[in-house]
């Protein structure tokens, strides 16, 4: 069974723009989080989708939005991106059991540069 | 909100020999699952082991074992014969039915010949 993939992997973009990321979970995994990874913040969630539903958030400002489509698969947008945007975006999919206590497994990750 | 520690920000083991990474946790929850990931060089995220918390039993997976204590809110990970494809990033993450998944900080794993 294939694995969690992310697009694009790498990602350069400037101060200003807008970018937007993608994921597609393990087939049938319903449920799809998201993840920044930073040097000095480290691992912080963005958010969880269910069933075309954001279930849960992180804290992060508004410019970070997502979705997820009727096959599971995923997209995060961040608007007006800042430097401190700059981070490896993780990907994380799993079954989605009764109680939201299952693994989740993770994709490979975009990295995003902002200049 | 649950947090979840990992007090050693870099450790060494030498190839063949035993490591244990060390994890405590806040929560006053009392069903929820713990979890040790490993992340190599490549970034990649990879499930290592997962606990249960109900389970008194500690997880084990090959090399790989936990010495899970639930009422000292402790979760180490003990790798055994340690291999040169060990060496990554470790770390610990809590999730119950009502939380996302939750990362301490990493334990950073070198394994020396």
């Amino acid at each position: 069974k294939a694995g969690v993939t992310q697009t694009p992997r790498y990602l350069i973009k400037t101060r200003g723009q807008q970018v937007t990321l993608s994921c597609s979970p393990i087939s049938g995994h319903r449920s799809v989080s998201w993840y920044q990874q930073t040097p000095g913040q480290g691992l912080q969630f963005l958010f969880e989708y269910f069933s075309e539903t954001q279930r849960n958030k992180g804290n992060f400002p508004g410019r970070f939005s997502g979705r997820q489509f009727s096959n599971s698969r995923s997209e995060m947008n961040v608007s007006t991106l800042e430097l401190g945007d700059s981070a490896l975006y993780l990907c994380a999919s799993s079954l989605a059991l009764v109680g939201g206590t299952d693994t989740q497994y993770f994709g490979p990750g975009t990295r995003l540069t902002v200049l | 909100a649950q947090t979840v520690t990992q007090s050693q920000p870099e450790m060494s083991v030498q190839e063949a020999e035993t490591v244990t990474l060390s994890c405590t946790y806040d929560t006053s929850e009392s069903d929820y699952y713990l979890f040790w990931y490993k992340q190599p060089p490549s970034r990649q995220m990879i499930l290592v082991i997962r606990q249960e918390a109900y389970k008194q039993q500690n997880a084990t997976e090959n090399r790989f074992s936990v010495n899970f204590q639930k009422a000292a809110k402790s979760f180490s990970l003990k790798i055994s014969d340690s291999q040169l494809g060990d060496a990554a990033m470790y770390f610990c993450a809590y999730r119950s039915a009502t939380s996302k998944l939750t990362f301490g900080t990493g334990t950073r794993l070198q394994v020396t010949l």
